[in-house]
């Protein structure tokens, strides 16, 4: 089975300073990560991915996450949040072969002015 | 360029009715899912198919049905609501033939079943 957690309700941070948001998961295999965000009253958005080569990944809108394979987790970070970066961020993993993607609950990100 | 296109964005049901949620897509994508959010639960997946007559159960599909006759279409149906039910609904699709292709999802489906 495959599952992803994310261990924190909600993330709090100041406009202007780092943010990140964990994830950590659970498969067998070799692991498809994503991240989306969801605003609200509205669908999920892609972020970005890891598949397979380097660990750094970068996608929409500033972000970027680190594969880290001993640690099993794919933390979405930020260098500089945005009040507009608050919103709902949820990981997901696959494995090759398998059509199901596992979500996470949830991280709420709350960014202060 | 519609995308994922999700209806009604509201409905209200009583206990026992039974409704269908349709879902669309205009990307010629052979991989369509539907999902369920609830509050602190994240997303779980109720049924998905990989192309026309083909589907097959996710993790939560009991009190659902799904059929896929067209690429574009996989409507969810609730042969029987139940407060339990009441959830906010997200169609999802992707390109089949790329295994490590993201989602793209629809705009939601809000369900009150009373």
């Amino acid at each position: 089975a495959q599952s992803v957690a994310q261990p924190e309700d909600q993330v709090n941070v100041a406009e202007g300073n780092p943010l990140t948001v964990k994830c950590t998961y659970s498969v067998s295999g070799n692991p498809y990560l994503f991240w989306y965000v969801q605003y609200p009253n509205r669908g999920l958005q892609f972020l970005l991915k890891y598949i397979t080569g380097d660990n750094l990944v970068k996608g929409s809108y500033g972000f970027e996450a680190e594969f880290n394979k001993s640690q099993t987790s794919f933390h979405l970070k930020k260098p500089s949040a945005l009040v507009s970066d608050s919103a709902l961020y949820f990981c997901a993993v696959r494995v090759y072969g398998n059509n199901r993607l596992a979500f996470g609950k949830g991280n709420q990100v709350v960014v202060i002015p | 360029n519609a995308g994922v296109t999700q209806t009604p964005k509201f409905q209200v049901l009583k206990t026992g009715q039974s409704m269908t949620l349709q879902c669309a897509q205009d990307m010629n994508h052979e991989y369509m899912s539907w999902y369920r959010q609830d509050p602190g639960m994240g997303l779980r997946l109720i049924h998905y198919s990989v192309g026309a007559g083909i589907t097959d159960q996710g993790e939560v599909p009991n009190g659902y049905n799904v059929s896929r006759s067209t690429t574009e279409d996989f409507p969810l149906r609730l042969l029987s609501a139940a407060p339990s039910q009441t959830s906010v609904y997200f169609c999802a699709s992707r390109s089949g033939t790329v295994n490590t292709g993201e989602l793209f999802f629809g705009e939601g489906s809000r369900l009150t079943v009373l």
